[in-house]
């Protein structure tokens, strides 16, 4: 099984900051990885996949990276209403689908 | 727009059955690859199960193989979950998914709201 290893589990940043999230697979997902949003009490949102394809309708301040076993998820201006958790999953070799362990960002 | 609702949760004891469903509407439901995933609270994501869009094929993560059935109706553009043995660690919210692909490999584009199960004594 591939294991999914997101840091950090918990960040604070301030408004209009950098923020970067990483997530290590135990083994090369060739890019087969997406990134999800959830904001409390609701269903995770699909940011982007196949590691830096940004969905319709997401913000163009969200951006992925990464090659191998390491990728980024990258907010380059954070914004009130990106407060959520941040979840990555790989789907290169299933089953199992794994997530990552989550990365709750918040305010400063 | 492509739409899922779930239904079926509720509270149950151990050793219960429980039956979801989740009724996909906006989509050409056949041709995607379905799944569930559940949270439990204050946790994080964990997969479930996967079916496959025209075959049908299925699979499961370990904590629910033997126990847990996903089945599809493509006629009825909707997609099920067969919880038997059910334990107080099955207690989550269930998230029924779409699919990118139809194959079960993929990432999951449309999220139902949830539906809460609980088992309890």
């Amino acid at each position: 099984d591939i294991q999914m290893t997101q840091s950090p589990s918990s960040l604070s940043a301030s408004v209009g900051d950098r923020v970067t999230i990483t997530c290590r697979a135990s083994q090369d997902i060739s890019n087969s990885l997406a990134w999800y949003q959830q904001k409390p009490g609701k269903a995770p949102k699909l940011l982007l996949h196949g590691a830096s394809r940004l969905e319709n309708g997401v913000p163009s301040r969200f951006s992925g990276s990464g090659s191998g076993t390491d990728y980024t998820l990258t907010i380059t201006s954070l914004q009130p209403e990106d407060v959520a958790t941040y979840y990555c999953q790989q789907y290169h070799s299933v089953p199992p689908i794994t997530f990552g362990g989550g990365t709750k960002v918040e305010i400063k | 727009e492509v739409q899922l609702l779930e239904s079926g949760g509720g509270s149950i004891q151990p050793g219960g059955s429980l039956s979801l469903s989740c009724a996909a509407s906006g989509l050409s439901f056949s041709s995607y690859a379905m799944s569930w995933v559940r949270q439990a609270p204050g946790q994080g994501l964990e997969w479930v199960s996967v079916i496959s869009g025209s075959r049908g094929r299925t699979y499961y993560a370990d904590s629910v193989k033997g126990r847990f059935t996903i089945s599809r109706d493509n006629s009825k553009n909707t997609l099920y979950l067969q919880m038997n043995t059910l334990r107080v660690e099955d207690t989550a919210v269930y998230f029924c998914a779409k699919g990118g692909f139809g194959a079960p490999g993929s990432f999951m584009d449309v999220w139902g709201k949830g539906t809460t199960v609980t088992v309890s004594s």
